[in-house]
């Protein structure tokens, strides 16, 4: 069945400091989406990607899909404390499929 | 605010009780999802609503039976849960047969303890 891995499973970074969560599926997917999910609450979408190298920005938040839609990346610029939580990447092979969430990048920001 | 209401917020119940997860949206999406999730780990489907059909139930045991009274609605009957079945559980919606390609509105969720 579909497969969909996140890394790292953890980061703790300095405010300021950039990060990057990786998720790459064993098919090619659909379209890619990512969730964001804070300590205690739940997932909320962030965006959506679905054409083959796609790249999208919410402010500090920068969104890739790889060229052979397996892969894709969140990059945020410059953490803040209002980044803490955990990033999950959720994908689809084709649109009658359900997603698959992948493991999720919790994210710790130090202030 | 999340546009999807689920009740209770918390539950805790006994191995031999019976007890329903609700959950409501007036977004107008006509699929409607139930998921379970575990501590640091991510969202795992049970069972998926199209058109208040069941269109997916990904081998849930029987302990747990899904409900679609209407297009806006979505219970989960619990009876004679185990201890591990203590989780949060997520009800989520999106508009319509395209389950893959469409983004999901996720409820607050149920955290549900069995003891």
């Amino acid at each position: 069945g579909q497969q969909v891995m996140q890394i790292p499973q953890y980061q703790h970074v300095q405010e300021g400091e950039d990060f990057t969560t990786y998720c790459n599926s064993s098919t090619t997917l659909s379209n890619i989406q990512w969730y964001k999910q804070r300590p205690g609450g739940h997932p909320v979408f962030l965006i959506q990607l679905v054409k083959s190298g796609e790249v999208k920005k919410q402010k500090r938040l920068t969104f890739q899909f790889g060229e052979a839609k397996k892969n894709s990346s969140l990059h945020i610029t410059a953490t803040q404390t209002t980044d803490v939580g955990t990033y999950f990447c959720a994908g689809s092979s084709w649109a009658g499929n359900m997603l698959t969430f992948g493991g999720g990048t919790r994210l710790m920001v130090k202030p | 605010d999340t546009e999807v209401t689920q009740t209770p917020k918390h539950l805790v119940m006994g191995m031999t009780n019976k007890k329903s997860l609700k959950c409501e949206q007036h977004m107008g999406h006509r699929a409607m999802y139930w998921y379970k999730q575990k501590a640091k780990k991510p969202p795992e489907l049970m069972f998926v609503y199209s058109y208040e059909k069941l269109s997916i139930n990904e081998s849930v045991p029987s302990r747990f039976s899904p409900e679609c009274p209407n297009s806006s609605l979505l219970n989960l009957h619990l009876h004679a849960l185990q201890p591990e079945d203590s989780a949060l559980y997520l009800c989520a919606s999106s508009q319509g047969r395209e389950f893959g390609n469409q983004p999901q509105h996720f409820g607050d969720g149920t955290r549900l303890s069995i003891l």
